[in-house]
């Protein structure tokens, strides 16, 4: 199975703020790679898709980008909303794995 | 509004047997392939099954294998997930969600529902 490692497992911001997180795999996959946005009681989200492909309705300052074993998710002028749970995902191998997911926090 | 929608979680003992079910309101499913994915209190997202349109490939996680069967009925837009011998650590909330497909072979969940807590406890 292909591991997914992201880190931080988690990380305080302020609005405003630019993020990166990064996720690692444990082999190449080419670009099958998902962001997943999730807050509590919530259905998790999907951001990015393909590595860099920004999913219709969600906001511009959100980008995904990276190839091989590395990837990232970068988040510009943080907004309230934005506080959550991301896990990156491969959709290449069966199983599917996700990474263990970064917690941003409010500062 | 588009969503899918989850349903029959409870409390169940170990050993025993238990069926999720997910329909679609407002977008059809008939055409996609539909994945469950689960996340154990305190821990994240794991994959668990997939399986085709016409329902006739399915793909399971190895700790399910065996004991999960996924199913779907494309008249009802629905999905179901049947769970024998349930075991603790299949204790989770319980997604479904829509895979989509690009002409590249690429996929990616969406949308999800809002989930199911399954309790496999004596």
């Amino acid at each position: 199975d292909i591991q997914m490692t992201q880190f931080p497992s988690s990380l305080s911001a302020s609005v405003g703020d630019r993020v990166t997180l990064t996720c690692r795999a444990s082999r190449t996959f080419g670009g099958y790679l998902n962001w997943y946005q999730h807050k509590p009681g919530k259905a998790p989200k999907l951001l990015i898709y393909s590595a860099s492909s920004l999913q219709a309705g969600v906001p511009s300052r959100f980008s995904g980008s990276g190839s091989g074993t590395d990837f990232t998710l970068t988040i510009s002028n943080l907004q309230p909303e934005d506080f959550a749970t991301y896990y990156c995902q491969q959709s290449y191998f069966i199983p599917y794995t996700f990474g263990q997911g970064t917690r941003l926090e409010i500062k | 509004e588009v969503q899918l929608v989850e349903s029959g979680g409870t409390l169940v003992q170990p050993g025993k047997s238990l069926r999720l079910s997910c329909a679609g309101s407002g977008l059809s499913i008939q055409s996609f392939w539909m994945t469950w994915v689960r996340q154990a209190p305190g821990k994240g997202l794991e994959w668990v099954a997939n399986i085709n349109p016409d329902g006739s490939e399915e793909n399971y996680l190895d700790s399910v294998k065996g004991r999960f069967t996924m199913s779907r009925d494309n008249a009802k837009n629905s999905l179901y997930l049947d769970m024998n011998n349930l075991r603790a650590e299949d204790t989770a909330v319980y997604y479904c969600a829509r895979q989509a497909v690009s002409v590249r072979g690429i996929n990616w969940f969406d949308p999800w529902g809002q989930g199911t807590l399954v309790t496999v406890s004596s």
